[in-house]
């Protein structure tokens, strides 16, 4: 069964800094896709970033990238110059037929 | 233009009720889901819709009904409402194939709160 799990619950970042959020999955399938998804306060979902599983190359979009590590079902959501909006629950999804959610990391970023 | 609206966005009711949340999504795509995200913030699949077909119905009280009149559209209603229904139900639409990755687009929620 495919399951996703994040274990960290909370983490927390300097304004400035980077922080990488950690997400690992299990599946016996080799095409897929992983996402990652930010949850503010407003509780509106918005997509951060995406990987399909058969491109070697980490997506990165602006100060958002990921560590996907395909042999060992990891896929780390890295944040550089990490800005107070950027506060937030943060989901790591993956998608083979239908999708599978994380548990969430709540991120703080200090001032 | 929003591109998967539902309504309402709060809802109080007192355990017992019956009500609805309507979903629309005007970006074509062929597969809408629910999801229940509970107070520790779980995302929980409720049901999913493709092409107004009923394709994927996770273990849910049948006082859970969705009704999809079209593939644009797809309602959540609850009958009898308990205190355990609480929770923020987001609408989501996708649309797969070979050149989509298929990412979930979500409605901005429904806070349900039942008395």
């Amino acid at each position: 069964a495919q399951t996703v799990t994040q274990s960290q619950p909370e983490m927390s970042v300097q304004e400035a800094e980077t922080v990488t959020l950690s997400c690992t999955y299990d599946t016996s399938e080799s095409d897929y896709y992983l996402f990652w998804y930010k949850q503010p306060p407003s509780r509106q979902m918005i997509l951060v970033i995406r990987q399909e599983a058969y491109k070697q190359q980490n997506a990165t979009e602006n100060r958002f990238s990921v560590n996907f590590q395909k042999a060992a079902k990891s896929f780390s959501l890295k944040i550089s110059d990490s800005q107070l909006g950027d506060a937030a629950m943060y989901f790591c999804a993956y998608r083979f037929n239908q999708f599978y959610f994380g548990t969430g990391t709540s991120l703080t970023v200090i001032p | 233009d929003t591109a998967v609206s539902q309504t309402p966005k709060y809802l109080v009711t007192q355990m017992g009720n019956d009500k609805s949340i309507k979903c629309e999504q005007n970006l074509g795509h062929d597969t809408m889901y629910w999801y229940k995200q509970d107070s520790k913030k779980f995302l929980k699949i409720m049901f999913s819709y493709n092409n107004k077909e009923l394709i994927i119905n996770e273990t849910v009280p049948n006082r859970f009904s969705p009704k999809s009149p079209d593939k644009a559209h797809l309602n959540l209603h609850i009958n009898s409402l308990e205190l355990g229904d609480s929770a923020v139900y987001f609408c989501a639409s996708s649309q797969w194939g070979a050149t989509n990755t298929g990412e979930l687009f979500f409605g901005e929620g429904s806070r349900l709160t039942v008395l």
